[in-house]
């Protein structure tokens, strides 16, 4: 079975611009989290949705929107980026939030360039 | 608000080894607690966690936490180490309730360098 899958790997954007992040979680799962993670920190958690529905919101701008789509899957966008935008950006899923044997699985993430 | 704190940012063992990575957080009940590895442009992968019952918990690739709530710390150790396990590791904690793990607040990490 595949892992969660996200695209781009790598993108260059420049200030301004808007850009979407894209996450296929893996088959089965239906909770799926964005989290950010700017070099030499630990990732911070921006959404999470489960079942289309937000379910979690990070301290971050509303700059900052996300997503579910029926089939789970699904897409972060970001508007007007800012240097500070820079930063890997990974896609976790799970069956479903609020178990305790519920395991998280990450992708390899996004990473954004903001030039 | 909720916060875990990883003291070290970077540390060298040799292989073979022993290896402790310490770990506190800042929470009013019963903490959620896990640690994950990052190798170089990978994701997270979790290596074990802490709901409750045992405060010892035992985890893939031969690394084991131990929970003492009296120091509000959850250390990372492995008995002997091996060259790859140089990777980066976070200790996180569930910010949601009834352990919904999508929503952990980690730490900023620590990188783990290995000699020969």
């Amino acid at each position: 079975d595949a892992g969660v899958t996200q695209s781009p790997t790598h993108l260059i954007k420049t200030r301004g611009q808007h850009v979407t992040l894209r996450c296929s979680p893996i088959s089965g799962h239906k909770s799926v989290s964005w989290y950010q993670q700017v070099l030499g920190q630990g990732p911070q958690f921006i959404f999470q949705y489960y079942e289309k529905e937000e379910r979690g919101r990070g301290n971050f701008p509303d700059r900052f929107s996300a997503r579910q789509f029926p089939n789970y899957s699904s897409e972060l966008n970001v508007n007007a980026l800012l240097l500070g935008d820079s930063a890997l950006y990974l896609c976790a899923s799970s069956r479903s939030p609020g178990s305790t044997n519920e395991k998280l699985f990450f992708g390899s993430g996004t990473q954004l360039s903001v030039l | 608000a909720q916060s875990v704190t990883q003291p070290d940012i970077h540390i060298t063992v040799s292989e073979g080894a022993s290896l402790e990575l310490r770990c506190n957080y800042s929470y009013g009940a019963t903490p959620y607690l896990f640690w994950y590895v990052q190798s170089p442009g990978q994701g997270l992968q979790l290596l074990l966690k802490y709901f409750s019952g045992d405060t010892l918990v035992q985890g893939i690739k031969g690394f084991e936490a131990e929970f003492k709530r009296s120091q509000s710390s959850f250390n990372l150790r492995k008995p002997s180490v091996h060259w790859s396990d140089a990777a980066e590791y976070f200790c996180a904690v569930d910010e949601g309730s009834g352990g919904s793990q999508g929503n952990l607040i980690f730490g900023k990490g620590t990188k783990l360098s290995v000699k020969p």
